[in-house]
């Protein structure tokens, strides 16, 4: 138990959905990003949020849309996913100063898209 | 890319042996971490080295680190099944970034 969790675990959807993931932190950091990880691919880094603003936007397609707001909570809002996008999308947290380099996962969700 | 490599991709290994994975990396690093995968507890950090330190250890882990040669080790000494995940070696981007950069991974198999 890391005190990330995201919900939902698993998700499968069409392509011309609607959807949402959500991540929560119980840590008190101030610091939530997005990760994409994908089989065979290395841990992508999507979106980064600091104090609710967002920092870093790592070239993500615009069908994918965050939204941070507050320091405990970050969405994911997902529309007219391509079939490519299914992967593990994991959330994680830290300080956003002093020990941001040790970043804390949530379990993830098991996208889908047929 | 930063993306550092482990070596081996895969390791398979009798519960009680040792097992040691190496990561190179190719930028000059703040620190460096390795974290753990598995389908049970996610990815969980495992230790932290910093560029000024050669070698931490934390428990049955063993991190060494040799900047002249960008390359560094994790050692799990006394290994047991529960071990059975993937690892990775971290990189921080620098100062000022919060970006960590995953390499690939090593997916070690502990046998009981």
């Amino acid at each position: 138990e890391t005190g990330v969790t995201q919900t939902p675990r698993h998700l499968v959807m069409g392509m011309t959905n609607k959807k949402s993931l959500k991540c929560e932190q119980h840590l008190g950091h101030n610091a939530m990003y997005w990760y994409k990880q994908s089989a065979k691919k290395p841990l992508e880094l999507m979106f980064v949020y600091s104090l609710e603003e967002r920092v870093e936007n790592n070239s993500v397609p615009s069908r994918f849309s965050p939204e941070c707001p507050n320091s405990s909570h970050l969405f994911l809002h997902l529309h007219t996913l391509q079939p490519e996008d299914s992967a593990l999308y994991l959330c994680a947290s830290s300080p956003r100063d002093r020990g941001r380099d040790t970043q804390y996962f949530g379990p993830g969700t098991r996208l889908t898209v047929l | 890319s930063q993306q550092g490599e482990e070596d081996p991709q895969a390791l398979s290994i009798q519960e009680g042996e040792n097992a040691t994975m190496n990561c190179s990396y190719k930028t000059s690093i703040n620190n460096l971490q390795w974290y753990r995968q598995n389908s049970g507890r996610g990815l969980v950090h495992l230790i932290l080295i910093r560029s000024n330190e050669r070698e931490k250890h934390s428990g049955r882990l063993r991190v060494t680190l040799d900047t002249s040669k960008k390359s560094s080790s994790l050692l799990i000494t006394a290994s047991r099944a529960a071990d059975t995940a993937s690892y990775f070696c971290v990189q921080t981007s620098g100062a000022g970034s919060y970006q960590l950069t995953f390499g690939k991974g090593t997916k070690l198999s502990v046998i009981p």
